[in-house]
């Protein structure tokens, strides 16, 4: 089956730029999404079809997705963006259809 | 607004049953897919399984697959999953998750813009 392969941790000082990716055989093929997530609480959509943002979400938070590799950006980084983040694919191939996700990355701000 | 409100997670013992409900409101449930995703404690996300707008296509996870059920009521505007032979890998919160409308041919592929707050299901003796 598909994996998705994020590293679990990413540290960022305030105003700085934070890159977590997201690694997949040939994912530039498959459309990805991200997830905030913070303690306690329920994931929060904030990048979709790759690098598309909903209504809500600022424009520091950016996405892009080329040949095995997609990236979350996160520019002029806050300590409220501290939270972990998951990538999330849908799984076509053969012998498994299914949503897979990304083991996820904690997102220190320093 | 849209709201996805879990209830009946609890303690159970492992091999006993359990049924998950998903109380949506705020858009057209019936158009849509929805899916289960979980989280054990202090670990990621797990997708569990998906169902489409009308509940003719569904699809699990493989250590899901033969225990449990996802369906709907549409009526109701209610998701569900039929918890059974319940194991202690199967303690997590439990999240049910608004996914794509059902008029795409790639309803499946979709991001999920809207989560529940999640229900907390722990089996153990």
């Amino acid at each position: 089956s598909y994996v998705l392969t994020q590293p679990p941790s990413v540290s960022v000082a305030p105003g700085q730029t934070a890159w977590i990716t997201c690694g997949g055989n040939n994912i530039e093929s498959k459309s990805v999404h991200w997830y905030q997530q913070k303690p306690g609480q329920a994931p929060v959509l904030v990048v979709y079809d790759d690098s598309d943002r909903p209504s809500g979400i600022p424009e520091r938070f950016a996405g892009s997705n080329s040949g095995n590799t997609a990236t979350l950006t996160i520019t002029r980084v806050e300590a409220g963006d501290e939270a972990d983040y998951y990538c999330h694919v849908w799984d076509s191939s053969s012998d498994h259809r299914g949503v897979v996700f990304g083991g996820g990355t904690k997102l220190t701000v320093l | 607004q849209v709201q996805l409100v879990e209830s009946g997670g609890g303690v159970v013992q492992p091999g006993r049953s359990l049924r998950l409900s998903c109380a949506a409101s705020g858009f057209t449930f019936s158009t849509y897919g929805m899916h289960w995703v979980r989280q054990a404690p202090g670990k990621g996300l797990e997708w569990v399984a998906v169902i489409s707008y009308d509940g003719s296509n569904k699809y699990y996870a493989d250590s899901v697959k033969g225990r449990f059920t996802i369906s709907r009521d549409n009526s109701r505007n209610t998701l569900y999953l039929q918890m059974n032979s319940l194991r202690p890998e199967d303690t997590a919160v439990y999240y049910c998750a608004k996914g794509g409308p059902g008029y795409s041919s790639s309803w499946y592929t979709y991001y999920f813009d809207y989560w529940g707050q999640g229900t907390l299901v722990t089996v153990s003796s």
